[in-house]
């Protein structure tokens, strides 16, 4: 098992450039969430699915899209990169109720 | 989700049992407590959780007092490996807040040498 696979680890994009940070389990895991972390802080839920097929809104969505057309992978879309979205990025997994999550190693994103 | 208290910082030297405390006063009875831990830079890991009885695994015990509004993890033997921010959460474990875990400051625990 791969676990939880966060592609790419490292990202800089212009202000106003779109982007997808990929996420993918291979753990059969049914809920999915993406979390950002700044400086200091701690982490802000974004999006969440329970299934395929099933998204909805964390803490701060604003500016990031998401989709689950399977199982196994959660990609974020960032729709205009802006500087206020540069942070690292945290892709998570759990199988059931009662379980733990599984996080991915992260994507640090800078926005110029 | 319930709130919970945490100390922004705490110390323990390397060998000892590092216990690090969480306030939850206004759980309710089918909130669980989970903790994590973040090591810097990386993403955060599973240490334990409980509803009601104490438990414990490989990485930790979890205590849970008998009104539930506080609980303490308990590192037996500290390493400095064990350097991390430390997170309790409380959660109801149902329907869609199954995919939804919200995250506060946490406990930075320094193991010193």
């Amino acid at each position: 098992n791969a676990g939880v696979t966060q592609t790419p680890k490292f990202q800089v994009l212009k202000t106003g450039q779109s982007m997808t940070l990929q996420c993918a389990q291979d753990m059969n895991h049914e809920y999915m969430s993406w979390y950002r972390q700044d400086p200091g802080m701690g982490l802000r839920l974004i999006h969440y699915s329970v299934g395929a097929g099933i998204t909805d809104q964390g803490e701060v969505p604003n500016g990031y899209n998401v989709s689950r057309s399977t199982t196994e992978d959660f990609p974020l879309r960032l729709l205009s990169a802006a500087p206020s979205q540069t942070s690292v990025y945290f892709c998570a997994s759990r199988a059931t109720a009662g379980a733990g999550y599984t996080f991915g190693s992260g994507t640090r994103l800078t926005v110029v | 989700d319930a709130k919970t208290t945490q100390p922004t910082s705490m110390d323990c030297a390397e060998g000892r049992a590092a216990n690090l405390p969480c306030n939850h006063s206004t759980i309710s009875g089918n909130e669980y407590v989970y903790w994590y831990r973040q090591i810097h830079s990386q993403g955060p890991q599973y240490i334990i959780h409980g509803l009601k009885n104490n438990e414990t695994n490989e990485m930790a015990s979890l205590i849970i007092t008998e009104d539930r509004k506080s609980s303490t993890l308990i590192l037996p033997h500290a390493t400095l490996r064990d350097t991390a921010v430390y997170y309790c959460i409380v959660r109801v474990d149902r329907g869609s807040t199954l995919g939804r875990l919200y995250f506060g400051r946490g406990t930075q625990l320094t193991v010193w040498p």
